[in-house]
């Protein structure tokens, strides 16, 4: 079984388009990640949940807007894209006194 | 600004042999460390992590080093594999309550068969 899976692994779209990401984690993490790896495979965070609550917002653009319904889901909504969101984006998990975090298999999104 | 980063973007290796990882950090405060490993593709792969209260930490073929005097950390892959290349993270927990993992830039290791 997939630990944090994420839909869809592929995500081309024209810019202006809103489209939205899912993430699901099956090890019972209270705090969930999103984070974006640039084309150099830089990573950086964008946001963090813990139990269904926003805990870290890196300055990332309004058009961005993370949903936890519950703490095993965090999805990633985005309004408005632009060419720059292009990107993979990666949800994570971490939890159970652990500081590691588990990381999906990304969503690469094309902004066309 | 304070950062975690590599010193070398690609390091190519025989298979066989060993490789170092280098990585260089500035923030004192931080006080854990982990790489990872990401396959193309893939996400990134914990490997193995150690805490500021250590130098050294062992794992299957895998050892860390951690200088805090000069800031540095290492990753030590012993007799290296094909299934080995892929680019690799450092990453560190600072204290300032964010518990947030900040990421290096990463370094392609390419084993030659």
């Amino acid at each position: 079984d997939t630990a944090v899976s994420q839909t869809p692994k592929y995500l081309v779209t024209q810019m202006g388009n809103d489209k939205s990401i899912k993430c699901e984690q099956n090890l019972g993490h209270d705090t969930m990640y999103w984070y974006k790896q640039d084309s150099k495979k830089f990573l950086k965070i964008m946001f963090s949940y813990n139990n269904k609550e926003l805990i870290i917002n890196e300055t990332v653009p309004n058009r961005f807007s993370p949903k936890s319904p519950d703490k095993a889901h965090l999805n990633l909504h985005i309004n408005s894209l632009e060419l720059g969101d292009s990107a993979v984006y990666f949800c994570a998990s971490r939890g159970g006194g652990n500081e590691k975090l588990f990381f999906g298999s990304g969503t690469q999104l094309s902004v066309l | 600004g304070e950062s975690v980063g590599l010193h070398l973007p690609t390091l190519s290796v025989q298979e066989g042999d060993n490789s170092i990882i280098n990585c260089a950090y500035s923030n004192s405060a931080s006080d854990y460390f982990i790489w990872y490993k990401q396959e193309s593709g893939k996400g990134p792969q914990f490997i193995i992590d150690i805490r500021s209260n250590m130098d050294k930490r062992q794992g299957q073929r895998v050892t860390v080093l951690l200088n805090k005097t000069v800031k540095h950390l290492s990753l030590q892959i012993a007799a290296t594999q094909p299934g080995d290349s892929a680019v690799y993270f450092c990453a560190e927990n600072r204290l300032d309550g964010n518990e947030k993992l900040t990421f290096g830039t990463g370094t392609r290791l390419t084993i030659i068969p």
